[in-house]
């Protein structure tokens, strides 16, 4: 399967519990994305990385929420101590960069926060 | 930031009839403008795209407008089927990251009666 892959596709979680969750973009894309959707709602951005380099996170972003591409291939997205609004479809997706807009959407992990 | 409005937020018609969705955005200087459809449960996909040099594009049964001065977009469907129901989200970019971040509309729920 050459399309972007999550992993885990669900979690439940209890309110102030640390999640992890994963992505692995298409080989030859270099920017990877992680966006948030909630049900009703178009995803919302979250923070971006081109290669292993986080280069924009959004204002809205809560601190506890961390994300790293430590080698630019896979990358990782930290929640910690969660709360019940965290609950949401996250998720993940890569292009080739600023010339090829064209995004490859992850399925996403859905998180409940209990 | 880039605002991105959707309307209508839900939209139901006949078999064979054309569906037409509408979007508006804030950023003068955004370029690149897609629409991704999303099937219940599924992810994201890009279905069509536009630059801002061109005013239409077509693709089969799929077209989409696009209105500088007045700063909005519509997704035109013809001869609609019953496949063609999903939720479909419009985006535009923010200039502060020359087209990296997309911000989508709310969503439009596309109903196809057989």
């Amino acid at each position: 399967d050459t399309g972007v892959s999550q992993d885990p596709r669900h979690k439940i979680t209890k309110r102030g519990q640390n999640v992890t969750f994963r992505c692995d973009p298409i080989s030859e894309h270099n920017r990877l994305y992680w966006y948030r959707q909630t049900l009703g709602q178009g995803p919302e951005f979250l923070t971006y990385f081109q290669n292993e380099a986080q280069l924009e996170k959004s204002r809205l972003l809560s601190d506890r929420f961390s994300a790293e591409r430590p080698k630019g291939s896979f990358s990782t997205l930290e929640i910690q101590r969660t709360e019940q609004g965290d609950s949401a479809m996250y998720l993940c997706a890569s292009n080739q960069g600023q010339y090829n807009e064209k995004l490859f959407f992850g399925s996403g992990t859905q998180l409940s926060v209990l | 930031g880039e605002n991105v409005e959707q309307h209508p937020s839900t939209l139901s018609v006949q078999e064979g009839d054309s569906a037409v969705i509408k979007c508006t955005y804030s950023d003068s200087a955004s370029n690149y403008f897609p629409w991704y459809k999303q099937e219940l449960g599924k992810r994201p996909q890009l279905i069509i795209d536009i630059r801002s040099n061109v005013g239409e594009k077509k693709d089969q049964r799929i077209a989409v407008t696009l209105n500088k001065t007045a700063k909005h977009f519509s997704l035109h469907i013809t001869e609609t089927q019953p496949e063609d129901s999903a939720v479909y989200f419009c985006a535009a970019p923010s200039k502060e990251t020359s087209g990296s971040r997309l911000t989508f509309g709310e969503g439009t729920q596309l109903t196809v009666n057989p």
